[in-house]
């Protein structure tokens, strides 16, 4: 298996854009997480999905962010409208179940909004 | 959740055993503990999990004593490639499970 699949992997954007992070998870986990890392605030969960279904979304930071899982090869997490505090490395984590499953984590976007 | 409580940094010399421990007073009944590594620009990898006692896989031991308020990960003979985050989280399964990463302890390993 390739692993969880993460794109774009550097993003540049300018304040205001829409920023768009692509995952595909591991296949056969139904569990899929968000994350975002700072050196200020270390890694954050924003979201998690289990079985497609957003299960906890308490991390998402405003409204500004939203989350898809259309099916289970497949989630989008977007930032409209970008702003620079958003700068920050996101991972996307896939497991078998949420809580104690060991978790599979992508090689994050980079992700750099000016 | 249970908070945890771990030394932000570490060093170590090539060669020697590194135990570093982790406070979780609040830990539940439920409660698995997890430690997860992470190498710069890179996403954490998962180490090692367990509930209780000891716990041994090719890469680290996990021991767990008796009133669980506490974990020690060792990590036996390091060698530079072995500097990198270390995280340990407590959390339960369950559909509405989730971990929480902590700020981590950085082990810098010297030669």
């Amino acid at each position: 298996d390739a692993g969880v699949i993460q794109s774009p992997r550097h993003e540049v954007t300018e304040m205001g854009q829409e920023v768009t992070l692509r995952c595909k998870p591991i296949s056969g986990h139904n569990s899929l997480f968000w994350y975002r890392q700072t050196m200020m605030r270390g890694l954050e969960l924003l979201i998690y999905f289990n079985n497609n279904v957003p299960i906890d979304d308490s991390g998402m930071p405003e409204d500004r962010f939203s989350a898809k899982m259309p099916n289970a090869s497949f989630s989008t997490l977007k930032i409209q409208p970008s702003e620079p505090r958003d700068s920050a490395v996101y991972f996307c984590a896939s497991s078998f179940g949420p809580g104690t499953y060991e978790q599979y984590f992508g090689p994050g976007t980079r992700l750099t909004v000016t | 959740l249970a908070k945890t409580t771990q030394p932000i940094s570490m060093d170590s010399y090539e060669g020697q055993e590194v135990n570093i421990t982790c406070s979780h007073n609040n830990i539940a009944t439920n409660d698995y503990i997890t430690w997860y590594q992470q190498f710069p620009s890179q996403g954490p990898r998962f180490i090692i999990q367990g509930y209780k006692t000891k716990v041994t896989n090719e890469v680290a031991s996990l021991f767990i004593p008796a009133d669980r308020k506490s974990s020690t990960l060792s990590l036996p003979r390091v060698s530079l490639s072995d500097t990198a985050v270390y995280y340990c989280l407590v959390g339960s399964s369950g559909n509405t499970g989730k971990l929480i990463f902590g700020q981590g302890t950085t082990l810098q390993v010297k030669p």
